[in-house]
């Protein structure tokens, strides 16, 4: 069965940087799209990047394009999203997400989620 | 950017009713909407894709319907595993999520 197991909680102090995995099993990882989305504690969900886990093509979030990197180990069908000048605004919880195409490239799967904390 | 614009925030339900939220997009976007259903301290959870398509393993009380810039998710007769929140999501150009209606007893 299809699988997206993320990173444990992570904090950090502001103006550092944390880097969250989601690692992949049940399907060919090269065949979908991952997303990385974030949820703010209370608030909806807000679209990050992706990575197209094929061609290495990714596109993030024009908000948050300075800051973060997404990239991915074929070899080990993970997927990896860094956020750096971490801020308090950016406490959430991290979430990865698979795009498929026989779901009109909506997001079937996603991980269980990142807790990451940003506090002085 | 487009908006997605849900209605209501909340909304107050009993067991066996049947229920509506609606999402108005900015500017159209075809049928490319998604539902997700989300329990506290979970992932969310693919209902409905392309505005009215099902969802593999979602029970078929669920519904879609909609287009353009006006969508909406119904509930046909709710059970108590629905209480939940619910979010719609366009990905016509980029991904944009609505705010939210969180649907309790």
């Amino acid at each position: 069965q299809v699988q997206l197991v993320q990173s444990g909680p992570e904090m950090r102090k502001p103006g550092a940087s944390v880097k969250v995995s989601c690692k992949a099993s049940g399907y060919t990882f090269t065949s979908g799209t991952i997303h990385w989305v974030r949820q703010a504690p209370g608030q909806s969900l807000e679209w990050l990047g992706w990575i197209n886990t094929y061609n290495n093509n990714i596109k993030y979030s024009q908000k948050i394009q300075d800051r973060i990197t997404i990239i991915r180990d074929t070899s080990a069908s993970t997927a990896y999203m860094e956020l750096n000048s971490l801020r308090s605004e950016d406490t959430a919880v991290y979430y990865c997400a698979r795009e498929d195409i026989l779901t009109g490239h909506a997001f079937d799967y996603w991980g269980q989620g990142t807790l990451v904390t940003v506090s002085s | 950017d487009i908006q997605m614009t849900q209605s209501p925030s909340t909304l107050s339900a009993s067991v066996g009713d049947r229920v509506t939220i609606t999402c108005r997009a900015s500017q159209s976007i075809s049928n490319w909407v998604a539902w997700y259903q989300q329990k506290p301290g979970k992932a969310p959870k693919l209902l409905i894709y392309k505005a009215s398509s099902l969802q593999s393993g979602v029970p078929s009380r669920f519904s879609g319907s909609g287009s353009g810039t006006e969508f909406t998710l119904t509930i046909s007769s709710l059970q108590p595993d629905d209480f939940a929140t619910y979010y719609c999501q366009q990905y016509n150009v980029l991904y944009t999520f609505g705010q939210g209606t969180k649907l309790e007893i």
